[in-house]
């Protein structure tokens, strides 16, 4: 079935550090969507991207999703203690409303 | 971005009773919702959706019997944890999906804040 894989699973970085996270989905998405959970907390919606190659910045955030639009990343500049909590990838599944949701990568960060 | 309230926020219940769980959509109609369960440091797993005025699809291995959803309005729906066992002791999220106000492409899921529910 239709897979969404997230790398790293953990990261701990420096406060001011830089952090990645990598999304790879097993089919072609119509779209990527990322959201962030907290410690404690629920998800939340941070952006959907759906053109092939798009990269849209938000502060010190980048997404882009890739030519293929089968693979999606997130930056982070400088990392700030507000950043911690665990970032997910979700693609909706082929023909449905479903969201398929990456395992999530964990960011710690040492102040 | 748009409010999903999902309530009660933590539940304590002995083993064999039943938990019912509501998931309100409180500025928009929500065309589907969403049922996730996460266990620790996991991911969220897919229970089902719910669609209003209709039966719920259920995910693959997920007992429809022992997850009773009732999506009653397009505000609304709920999930019952019937006969409890401690094994059932999870984070239970609801996400709903639909025009919502201020929302760009109307597919993003806007999520409750989440049931922790322990089984004693």
């Amino acid at each position: 079935g239709q897979q969404v894989m997230q790398i790293p699973q953990y990261q701990h970085v420096q406060e001011g550090e830089d952090f990645t996270t990598y999304c790879n989905s097993s089919t072609t998405l119509s779209n990527i969507q990322w959201y962030k959970q907290r410690p404690g907390g629920h998800p939340v919606f941070l952006i959907q991207l759906v053109k092939s190659g798009e990269v849209k910045k938000q502060k010190r955030l980048t997404f882009q999703f890739g030519e293929a639009k089968k693979n999606s990343s997130l930056h982070i500049t400088a990392t700030q203690t507000t950043d911690v909590g665990t970032y997910f990838c979700a693609g909706p599944r082929r023909g449905a409303q479903k969201l398929v949701f990456g395992q999530g990568t964990r960011l710690t960060i040492n102040p | 971005g748009a409010v999903v309230s999902q309530h009660p926020s933590r539940v304590i219940c002995k083993s064999g009773t039943s938990v019912k769980i509501e998931c309100r959509s409180l500025d928009f109609q929500a065309t589907t919702m969403f049922w996730y369960r996460q266990f620790p440091k996991q991911s969220l797993m897919l229970m089902a959706t719910s669609n209003e005025g209709s039966k719920a699809t259920y995910e693959q291995g997920v007992e429809k019997d022992k997850f009773l959803i009732n999506h009653a309005s397009l505000t609304l729906s709920t999930l019952t944890v019937t006969s409890a066992h401690p094994e059932d002791s999870s984070f239970y999220i609801c996400s709903a999906v639909g025009p919502t106000p201020g929302a760009l492409w109307g597919t993003e899921a806007f999520f409750g804040q989440g049931t922790r529910l322990t089984v004693v």
